[in-house]
């Protein structure tokens, strides 16, 4: 199975400021990676596909992209709404793996 | 608007086995994947298997191999979910969600939490 880490785990910020996270694969999937947020209790919301396309309806202070098998999501000051846990997620082979999140908190 | 509504929570005993089923509304049924994804408590997700209502093809993760079964009635637009022989590391929110082939998952249910619990 490919594996994906994330990493930092957690990450903690103001309103405001600008924060990456970065997902990095244990082989090459090419732009096959996926971003979600998850909030508590909810299922989660696509945000980032094909490892930097904006998914329609995402806030466009969104951004991601990517570097061989390092992927990077950011944000670009930081709304209340932004604090949850963000996951990636490679869909370039079966099992489609994610990581294990990265929480972004207060 | 699409909505994938779900069955209600289950415990279920060790051994036994479970079912979800996903209700899809708000597009044409036939031309989305339905995926199924769980989340254990505190983890990350984890995809299990796909299925395509047109013709009404599955995979599955190696992992479900042998007790995971997808299914789906394309007259009343649900897809179910049957998880056999269970064990408390079964115990998690199933979510079933629309993509394609690939798991780009745009719509999600809002998820069942199925307790496996002797």
């Amino acid at each position: 199975d490919i594996h994906m880490t994330q990493s930092p785990s957690s990450l903690s910020a103001s309103v405001g400021d600008r924060v990456s996270i970065t997902c990095r694969a244990s082989e090459k999937i090419s732009t096959f990676l996926v971003w979600y947020q998850q909030k508590p209790g909810k299922a989660p919301n696509l945000l980032i596909y094909g490892a930097s396309s904006l998914q329609g309806g995402a806030p466009s202070r969104f951004s991601a992209s990517r570097s061989g098998t390092e992927f990077t999501l950011t944000i670009n000051s930081l709304q209340p709404e932004d604090f949850a846990t963000y996951y990636c997620q490679q869909s370039y082979r079966i099992p489609y793996t994610f990581g294990q999140g990265t929480r972004l908190e207060i | 608007q699409v909505q994938l509504v779900q069955s209600g929570a289950e415990v279920m005993k060790p051994g036994a086995s479970m079912q979800v089923s996903c209700k899809a509304s708000g597009y044409m049924f036939h031309t989305y994947y339905i995926h199924w994804v769980r989340q254990a408590p505190g983890q990350g997700p984890e995809w299990m298997g796909r299925f395509n209502p047109n013709g009404g093809a599955t995979t599955y993760a190696q992992k479900f191999q042998g007790r995971l079964t997808v299914t789906g009635d394309t007259s009343s637009r649900t897809v179910y979910m049957d998880l056999s022989s269970l064990t408390p590391e079964d115990t998690a929110v199933y979510y079933c969600a629309r993509g394609e082939l690939l798991p780009l998952l745009d719509f999600w249910g809002q998820g069942t939490l199925i307790t496996v619990s002797s």
